[in-house]
């Protein structure tokens, strides 16, 4: 079973604090991804990786970095959370092998609270 | 870009109904994947159905099956003999051989007892 995990479920955060949202995956898959979920507005992809050190903006980078140093691992920073940054936030991942690179698999989510 | 509709930001039908949700696409590609996503209240995303562009037949996966018609670029999803473990948020999504998801903006449906 493909496992994605995610460092937190909840998280309540102050204005212009970094937060650091860890997201882990346990089936050696290259890609991963975070989005950030709004009602209404659906997922968006906020920044994503194909491998190892890499990393390639999404729709809403703006606020945002990651970081992947293990393929395992990939991480999304908010440098100065702002108000705005309120949000579910999810990481999935998939492979790049023929025949199975087009599906994702999602992580729980971690709520953010900026206050 | 790649654009994905959902109509129907909420619906509600009685178990064992047949209920159908809407999805329309938009993009210049003619190589693409469909998807249906569930998330149950308060759990994880998980994948319900996929489609191939190129695959003329429509998927089906034991009670959820897709109407996908490429010309109209329509992927709406039929859900049979709904159960009570269908309530959920239902996403539509589209990828291209980038392997990025566009999502549509969900359909919130709930199956009444």
């Amino acid at each position: 079973d493909v496992k994605v995990t995610q460092s937190s479920r909840y998280l309540v955060k102050r204005t212009g604090e970094k937060v650091f949202l860890e997201c882990v995956q346990d089936m050696d898959h290259e890609n991963m991804f975070w989005y950030r979920q709004d009602p209404g507005l659906g997922l968006r992809l906020i920044y994503f990786s194909y491998d190892v050190k890499m990393k390639e903006k999404g729709d809403i980078p703006e606020g945002y970095s990651v970081s992947r140093e293990k393929k395992e691992r990939f991480s999304l920073i908010l440098e100065s959370a702002s108000t705005n940054q309120t949000s579910m936030y999810l990481c999935a991942s998939s492979s790049r092998l023929a025949g199975t690179r087009d599906t994702q698999y999602f992580g729980p989510g971690t709520r953010l609270t900026v206050l | 870009a790649q654009t994905v509709t959902q109509s129907q930001p909420e619906m509600s039908v009685q178990e064992a109904e047949t209920v159908t949700l809407s999805c329309t696409y938009d993009t210049s590609e003619n190589n693409y994947y469909l998807f249906w996503y569930k998330q149950p209240p308060s759990r994880q995303m998980i994948l319900v159905i996929r489609q191939e562009a190129y695959k003329q037949q429509n998927a089906t996966e034991n009670r959820f099956s897709v109407n996908f018609q490429k010309a109209a670029k329509s992927f709406s999803l039929k859900i049979s003999d709904s159960q009570l473990g269908d309530t959920a948020m239902y996403f539509c999504a589209f990828m291209i051989s980038n392997e990025k998801l566009t999502f549509g903006t969900g359909t919130r449906l709930t199956i009444i007892p």
